[in-house]
């Protein structure tokens, strides 16, 4: 079976500051991806970032980047220059390459602070 | 271009009500995938759809829930008899591709099922 882990429940950073939010999978599977989703409050869930397992470099996409450490099932997101925007709530989830639907964690609720 | 998009956006149900949720998924999506997500926590797969086939409804808790894609568009999620444990935010996503490759799920707003 496959899991993810979200450890921290909530966060909070000053705008312009720099936050890192964890996560944790388990999965037998070699062929995976793993996903950023950020949910605002009352908005719709959007994809912040991609990473596929079999690629070494981490994923970047502008203010956000990947700490992906496939030996430790760890994948962690960073936030760079946190804007009051980024307020949201924080889902890690992973595809197995044999399935399609995404797994999810319990998310992290960030709030980015004037 | 739209978006994945939902109806109703809130549903209030008595106990033992059939309700029908609807989702549009982006024109020309192959893939359309139903979420639950209790108050609180990340969603959790229900089914999945390639086209008009539902190739996966590991995730359906009840045979009170049924999903449908009749002509490989839009989709509908039907719960039957409802109960309160099945308040919750049902979520469509709808995806260019089949299942290789982890390609990206687009959602929609979901929509919000009180059963009182």
């Amino acid at each position: 079976a496959q899991t993810v882990t979200q450890s921290q429940p909530e966060m909070s950073v000053q705008e312009a500051e720099t936050v890192t939010l964890s996560c944790t999978y388990d999965t037998s599977e070699n062929n995976y991806y793993l996903f950023w989703y950020k949910q605002p409050p009352s908005r719709q869930m959007i994809l912040v970032i991609r990473q596929e397992a079999y690629k070494q470099q981490n994923a970047t996409e502008n203010r956000f980047s990947v700490n992906f450490q496939k030996a430790a099932k760890s994948f962690s997101l960073k936030i760079s220059d946190s804007q009051l925007g980024d307020t949201a709530m924080y889902f890690c989830a992973l595809v197995v390459g044999s399935q399609g639907n995404l797994i999810f964690g319990k998310g992290t609720k960030l709030s980015v602070k004037p | 271009g739209a978006g994945v998009s939902q109806s109703p956006r809130y549903k209030v149900a008595k106990r033992g009500q059939d309700v029908a949720l609807r989702c549009d998924p982006i024109s020309g999506h192959v893939s359309l995938f139903w979420y639950q997500q209790a108050l609180g926590q990340g969603p959790e797969f229900l089914t999945y759809f390639q086209n008009e086939a539902q190739l996966d409804k590991s995730g359906l808790p009840s045979d009170r829930f049924f999903a449908e894609r009749p002509e490989g568009s839009v989709s509908t999620l039907k719960i039957q008899r409802t109960q309160q444990e099945d308040s919750a935010v049902y979520l469509c996503a709808s995806s260019l591709f089949g299942l290789a490759k982890g390609h990206e799920q687009y959602f929609g707003p979901g929509t919000r099922l009180t059963v009182t």
